[in-house]
């Protein structure tokens, strides 16, 4: 079946601009998370969904960074006013449960210039 | 929160035995799992343990010592597309959350 998919796969943008990064999960799986994966770094936690409903956003770092899940399957993650900082890998990933074993997407390569 | 600690890159020759370490702190253990990530790749799971002992799929095996808050990774028969990051993580129920914790990741390097 259908992996965990993301869009777009690479994102250049201009800083302050706003970019929204897409994940769908695989179908049936209940939990949705986001990280954030610097070059030579395991993935850092930003926020997951268990269904629609946000569980958990203590490691969205500032409030430009925000998350949604209306339906409780694809997840979009906007992250307003850009900043160079802002440059990484963001990875989703789901599970059938919440911290179960998760499949992780492919991630979106952003660069913000 | 945890601390989980892994070395940072292990060199090993193809066809041997190679040994992935780590380490952890937290109150409220509730499992444990690796994953390998090849460069430029998603991380795709390996291994789960929760209760102490040796688990064991093929070529890898993975090991856990709540009482230690160690765990260790074994991969036999290494060939050379063994060569990738090794990610623990470890999940701490005591603040409520279930979702695992990423260690920085070991990168194994497998030469002929």
């Amino acid at each position: 079946g259908a992996g965990v998919s993301q869009s777009p796969r690479y994102k250049v943008t201009k800083r302050g601009q706003d970019v929204a990064l897409r994940c769908d999960p695989i179908s049936g799986h209940v939990s949705l998370y986001w990280y954030r994966q610097a070059l030579g770094q395991g993935p850092e936690f930003l926020t997951y969904f268990n269904y629609e409903a946000q569980q958990d956003k203590s490691g969205l770092p500032n409030d430009r960074f925000s998350a949604e899940r209306p339906e409780g399957s694809i997840s979009t993650l906007t992250i307003q006013r850009t900043e160079q900082r802002d440059s990484a890998m963001y990875r989703c990933a789901s599970s059938l449960v919440a911290g179960d074993e998760q499949y992780f997407g492919p991630g979106t390569r952003l660069t913000v210039t | 929160g945890q601390n989980i600690d892994q070395p940072t890159e292990m060199t090993a020759t193809e066809g041997a035995i190679v040994q992935i370490n780590c380490t952890y702190q937290t109150s409220g253990f509730n499992g444990l799992f690796w994953y390998q990530q090849h460069a430029g790749e998603a991380p795709t799971f390996l291994s789960y343990n929760v209760l102490d002992g040796l688990e064991e799929k093929g070529r890898f095996s993975s090991f856990l010592s709540r009482s230690k808050g160690y765990s260790y990774l074994l991969l036999k028969e290494l060939q050379m597309k063994d060569s990738a990051s090794y990610l623990c993580a470890v999940r701490d129920q005591s603040g409520g959350s279930y979702i695992p914790t990423f260690g920085r990741g070991t990168s194994l390097i497998v030469h002929p």
